[in-house]
């Protein structure tokens, strides 16, 4: 099956300073990469997610960037604020399949 | 619009009991998705389905079961409960195959 691996597990940045998580994965055959953002005691929450027709998808502060060949997708946060600390997950899955592999997760804080 | 909703929130149960957890999909959503979480990881799929029909089942043993119901909800079963079982599950609804997953708040499970 499919195998996601995902780094860093914790990432501390001054608030204003961009933040990346990186992920890979192992089976070609998956298209469909979400993120997903989840704050202590609370659900995860989908932030963006992006298909394997398109390298790169942005929304605000937030993109995620898909190199098929090398299997890695990557989620960017510029110009972070308190609120963004959570831990975050990637994700990928096999479309038309709904079965969806996680990362391990990254715990990011933002220092004020 | 109400999200997902799980119940119930927490649950204490002893070995070798046995638990039933609930689910209530997104309105308009068909696909049911269980997750379980330990902590510190990222979600594990269990099982999905879709139209009332079993569509995926991860790498959990047959103690694990579920079903969904002609409304959509779903109940997952776990039998003989292990210490091992303790941890947060998750309940994800979607539209269909290929779409983004809408998490529930989970139930938290304790097995002593």
């Amino acid at each position: 099956g499919e195998n996601v691996e995902q780094h860093p597990s914790t990432l501390s940045v001054q608030e204003g300073d961009s933040a990346v998580i990186k992920c890979t994965y192992s089976d070609s055959a998956s298209n469909y990469f979400p993120w997903y953002k989840q704050e202590l005691g609370k659900r995860p929450q989908l932030i963006i997610d992006i298909r394997s027709n398109v390298g790169e998808k942005k929304d605000q502060r937030i993109a995620v960037t898909l190199n098929k060949t090398a299997k890695h997708f990557s989620l960017h946060i510029t110009e972070t604020q308190p609120e963004d600390s959570a831990v975050y997950f990637c994700a990928a899955s096999i479309f038309p399949g709904n079965q969806f592999y996680f990362g391990t997760g990254t715990s990011l804080t933002v220092i004020p | 619009d109400a999200g997902v909703t799980q119940s119930p929130t927490h649950l204490i149960k002893t070995r070798g009991q046995h638990v039933t957890l609930r689910c209530s999909p997104i309105s308009g959503h068909k696909s049911v998705s269980w997750y379980q979480q330990v902590l510190g990881q990222g979600p594990q799929f269990i099982f999905q389905y879709y139209e009332k029909e079993e569509r995926g089942r991860g790498n959990f043993p047959d103690r694990f079961s579920a079903r969904q119901f002609p409304n959509y909800s779903s109940e997952l079963n776990v039998n003989a409960l292990l210490l091992g079982d303790s941890a947060l599950y998750l309940c994800a609804s979607s539209s269909g195959p290929g779409s983004p997953l809408h998490f529930g708040n989970g139930t938290r499970l304790t097995v002593t």
